[in-house]
């Protein structure tokens, strides 16, 4: 009964290889987000997507392309990996983007560890 | 410019005593949200505790508190009759209500440590 989840969990891979890290919510929440946590924990929002809709994409290379295929999934596609792109990626979802209130909390999965070789 | 600003990358505490840390933020919007989420040593994000630029109230769940001072814009989060288990990294992040995207700024981190 998991509300975020993520897989893989954990992805080791050579530098130069195309990667995808899959998300689901079963929330019933109509947003959801790619967020990164670099080596040094700190977060940043990649992108969200709206009832299958991209809203943000927040100046990531066009290596990293994100797909909702329906509003409970959104999935992370990276092409030609690079070192650099070695961190944590958590999915994240929320009710809606709070448009009437801010106050729509983000529920994060559990994280997907991304080392690249 | 740094939206949010956690100045104590670690703190220390006694178990049970009381911890605050400290967030300030920064925003020209009238309407925004502040949260508070806990990363454990497992590496999930836990959400704790929201408080909103018009509450009057400072929000309470459980052990967790926030102070909330507006005019200083700072949303300190208190933790009362601190667990080991409370031992993680905690951040502060905000959401502006003028963003139509919802996505939360996050501050830097406190990593805090329980001392039993």
């Amino acid at each position: 009964d998991t509300a975020v989840s993520q897989t893989p969990k954990y992805l080791v891979t050579q530098m130069g290889n195309d990667k995808s890290i899959k998300c689901e919510q079963n929330l019933g929440h109509d947003t959801m987000y790619w967020y990164k946590q670099d080596s040094k924990k700190f977060l940043k929002i990649m992108f969200s997507y709206n009832n299958k809709e991209l809203i943000i994409n927040e100046t990531v290379p066009n290596r990293f392309s994100p797909k909702s295929p329906d509003k409970a999934h959104l999935n992370l596609h990276i092409n030609s990996l690079e070192l650099g792109d070695s961190a944590v990626y958590f999915c994240a979802s929320s009710r809606d983007r709070g448009l009437l209130s801010p106050k729509e909390t983000q529920y994060f999965g559990p994280g997907t560890r991304l080392l690249v070789l | 410019a740094q939206k949010i600003t956690q100045t104590q990358p670690g703190m220390f505490v006694q178990e049970k005593e009381a911890v605050t840390l400290d967030c300030t933020y920064d925003t020209s919007d009238q309407s925004y949200g502040l949260f508070w989420y806990k990363q454990p040593s497992s590496g999930e994000m836990i959400f704790l505790i929201y408080q909103g630029s018009y509450d009057e109230q400072n929000a309470t769940e459980g052990r967790y508190s926030l102070n909330f001072q507006k005019a200083r814009k700072s949303a300190n989060l208190v933790i009362s009759a601190s667990q080991l288990g409370d031992s993680a990294m905690y951040f502060c992040a905000m959401r502006e209500g003028s963003s139509n995207t919802g996505k939360l700024i996050f501050g830097q981190g406190t990593t805090l440590q329980v001392k039993p």
